[in-house]
């Protein structure tokens, strides 16, 4: 099935300061999913991105599907912004998403 | 905004016992989805549903689990004799609306402690 990979593993930053968060997927997808999990450990929608750009305030992303990735933009990041992005994309039949392993963010006022 | 819930948020068991957890997904969605997160880890699929059957099962749905559409609005899984191992929390989610059949939407979770 597919393999998902997200880099970083953690990030930490000052608040007001932007980053890219990158997943990688080993095989071509036809959904692909950004995910914030918040500090009560809820999984809030953020992005669904088969392909092309989207934006939604401060975040966007973007998913490039011929080259098997996909990138989350936050800017001017607040303290609330804090907690663990996940990705995830469809497995081999379509009926389950695999996630990657997340990237906790951490962000200090 | 419709959004799928989950019952109990919280449930202590003790090991070897059932536990059945609850979900009522978006109501019209067609697909529905069992996941954990063992704490610290990434979220793992467990079971997809769709017209009353199982449509796809990881090798972590074994013989001890099992799902359930008892009516037009809940679906349930349920643990039949919980080992520690199975501490987690369980996300229920549901898709399935025309050109975004495959958008899955998670519950709140529910925090399964076995003791």
């Amino acid at each position: 099935g597919i393999q998902v990979e997200q880099s970083p593993p953690d990030l930490i930053l000052q608040e007001g300061a932007n980053s890219t968060l990158r997943c990688n997927f080993s095989d071509s997808v036809n959904n692909l999913q950004w995910f914030h999990q918040n500090p009560w450990g809820q999984l809030i929608n953020l992005f669904y991105i088969p392909s092309g750009t989207k934006q939604n305030g401060r975040l966007s992303a973007t998913t490039v599907a011929t080259e098997r990735y996909s990138l989350l933009y936050i800017s001017s990041s607040q303290t609330t912004d804090s907690g663990v992005y996940f990705c995830a994309g469809p497995n081999q039949a379509g009926t389950a998403l695999i996630f990657g392993k997340g990237t906790t963010l951490s962000v200090s006022s | 905004e419709p959004e799928v819930t989950q019952t109990p948020s919280h449930q202590v068991t003790q090991m070897g016992q059932e536990v059945i957890l609850r979900c009522v997904p978006i109501s019209n969605h067609l697909y529905f989805y069992w996941y954990r997160q063992i704490l610290g880890q990434k979220v793992e699929f467990l079971v997809s549903f769709y017209n009353n059957e199982i449509s796809e099962k990881s090798e972590i749905f074994d013989d001890q689990f099992s799902v359930e559409r008892p009516d037009g609005s809940n679906f349930t899984l349920k643990i039949r004799s919980t080992k520690l191992e199975d501490s987690a929390m369980y996300f229920c989610a549901s898709s399935g609306v025309w050109e975004r059949l495959y958008e899955q939407y998670f519950g709140p979770g529910t925090r399964l402690t076995v003791t």
